[in-house]
């Protein structure tokens, strides 16, 4: 089974507005990624949070990482019609090169 | 560079073909996955390689093999396909290493008629 569940599954925002992710994950982890993927294309790498830390910010995005909950969550701030995409995390574990994908959110921003 | 390159990007095949997805990176990456990509199911890991000459099952490897002969290539075949074959498949490298970022295909479309 997946080690990340995603919530909610569909996001619809106005322009502007925060758009919050979620996701939980069952086994221990070294660190934990989220991804974006535009429709149709391959997915792109967005940010990596450690186990050993708690939150970490790129630009609009902010991630934290609770590892007691094993849950995390992305903040895209001031959304943008461009943000529209799927967003996914993924697990990376103790077994080198093994990376887990939970089911993605699908989030959509309106102009 | 190129980046992570798979080939082709668009395939038909009926049931009980064969065939072989083509993945190739040329950034010396020595770990690679292959993934399938299904409406509401997120990517699931088929196949993945930590090294030449070292591969290891995901999490729905059956139907599928794989070999890694060289750093470069990592081809995922399919020796009878079936519909339930039918899916979005990617491709992934990334560093050897703690912590590092997957660099992924632009997929292939892959239908079993």
């Amino acid at each position: 089974s997946q080690q990340g569940e995603e919530d909610p599954q569909a996001l619809s925002i106005q322009e502007g507005e925060n758009a919050t992710m979620n996701c939980s994950y069952k086994t221990s982890i070294n660190n934990l990624q989220w991804y974006r993927q535009n429709s149709g294309r391959g997915l792109v790498h967005l940010i990596l949070i450690r186990s050993n830390e708690r939150e970490k910010h790129s630009g609009r995005l902010r991630v934290t990482l609770d590892t007691s909950k094993k849950s995390s969550s992305l903040l895209i701030t001031a959304s943008r019609a461009a943000d529209t995409a799927s967003y996914f995390c993924a697990t990376d574990g103790n077994q080198g090169g093994k990376l887990i994908f939970g089911q993605g959110t699908e989030l959509s921003v309106k102009p | 560079n190129a980046g992570v390159t798979q080939t082709p990007k668009f395939q038909v095949l009926k049931t009980g073909q064969s065939m072989t997805l083509q993945c190739a990176q040329d950034m010396n990456h020595e770990y690679m996955s292959w993934y399938r990509q299904d409406p509401g199911m997120g990517l699931r890991l088929i196949h993945y390689s930590v090294g030449a000459g070292i591969t290891d099952q995901g999490e729905v490897p059956n139907g599928y093999n794989v070999s890694r002969s060289t750093t470069e290539d990592f081809p995922l075949r399919l020796l009878s396909a079936a519909p339930s074959q039918t899916s979005v498949y990617f491709c992934a490298s990334r560093r050897g290493q703690a912590n590092t970022e997957a660099f992924f295909g632009q997929g292939t479309r892959l239908t079993v008629v």
